[in-house]
C-alpha cells in the first residue's frame, strides 16, 4: 500500500521560499497510473489545491491563484516530488499535504483527473515575520 | 473557477442516526464529485469518488448520490468513528475546488 510522507522546514521567514518534499513508498512515482499533487489547509479552514505533476515532469499544472509563486518538481531516482513556494507571507501558513491522483477512467473526467486517493499525514509550515 | 457550497455547515447527531450532507456546485460537473472525511489533526480520507463510487475499504454505510450540480453524502447509521468534518470536491475541471466542509459532532 502506497504511503506518502512530507518533510521540510516547519518555519520559514516572510519573503523567503518554502520548500517541501514528499517521499513516496510502497509504489513507484514513475507509474503511468498517477499524478502527484500538493494541497494545503490553513488552521481551522478549508482545503486549497496547489498544483500537480506527472512523473516525467510534464505536464505540471498550478492553481492560478498561486501560479506566479509556485513550482513543483519530481525526482524519480529518489521516488520524491517537491514543492517550492516563493515570496511567502503569513497567509501561506498552513498544513501542507502531498497526495496521489489516479489517472484511471473511473477517476477522470473527459478533461482531467483531480481525485485524491492517498494523502500524506501533512506538515505544518509557519511563516514568521 | 467552479464554486462549491455545503449544507449544513455543522450537524449534531447521535450514534445510529442517519446523516445527510448536501453539496452544490456553481455549474454542471456531471458526476465528477468526491467526498472526503477529515478527523482533527489527520489528513483527509477519500470516501466516495465519481459521486457514488465507494472507495476501497470504506464502510458501506457511506453512500453518495447526485449529478449535475446537486449531490448528497449519506451515512446510514452513524458510528462513533464517523464524527469528523466532511468535504466535497469537484473533480470535473481545472482547478479542483473543495467545499467549505460540514462538521458532524455529538448531539
Amino acid at each position: 500500500q502506497v504511503q506518502l510522507q512530507e518533510s521540510g522546514p516547519g518555519l520559514v521567514k516572510a519573503s523567503q521560499t518554502l520548500s517541501l518534499t514528499c517521499t513516496v513508498s510502497g509504489g513507484s512515482i514513475s507509474s503511468e497510473s498517477y499524478y502527484w499533487s500538493w494541497i494545503r489547509q490553513p488552521a481551522g479552514k478549508g482545503l486549497e489545491w496547489i498544483g500537480r505533476i506527472y512523473s516525467t515532469g510534464s505536464p505540471t499544472t498550478y492553481n492560478p491563484s498561486l501560479q506566479s509563486r509556485v513550482a513543483i518538481s519530481v525526482d524519480t531516482s529518489k521516488n520524491q516530488f517537491s514543492l517550492r513556494l516563493s515570496s511567502v507571507t503569513a497567509a501561506d501558513t498552513a498544513v501542507y499535504y502531498c497526495a496521489r491522483v489516479p489517472r484511471s477512467p473511473e477517476h477522470c473526467s473527459s478533461t482531467s483527473c483531480y481525485t485524491f486517493d492517498s494523502w500524506g499525514q501533512g506538515t505544518l509550515v509557519t511563516v514568521s515575520s | 473557477d467552479i464554486q462549491m457550497t455545503q449544507s449544513p455547515s455543522s450537524v449534531s447527531a447521535s450514534v445510529g442516526d442517519r446523516v445527510t450532507i448536501t453539496c452544490r456546485a456553481s455549474q454542471d460537473i456531471s458526476s465528477w464529485l468526491a467526498w472526503y472525511q477529515q478527523k482533527p489533526g489527520k489528513a483527509p480520507k477519500l470516501l466516495i469518488y465519481a459521486a457514488s463510487s465507494l472507495q476501497s475499504g470504506v464502510p458501506s454505510r457511506f453512500s453518495g448520490s447526485g449529478s449535475g450540480t446537486d449531490f448528497t453524502l449519506t451515512i446510514s447509521s452513524l458510528q462513533p468513528e464517523d464524527f469528523a468534518t466532511y468535504y466535497c470536491q469537484q473533480a470535473d475541471s481545472f482547478p479542483p475546488v473543495f467545499g467549505p466542509g460540514t462538521k458532524v459532532d455529538f448531539k
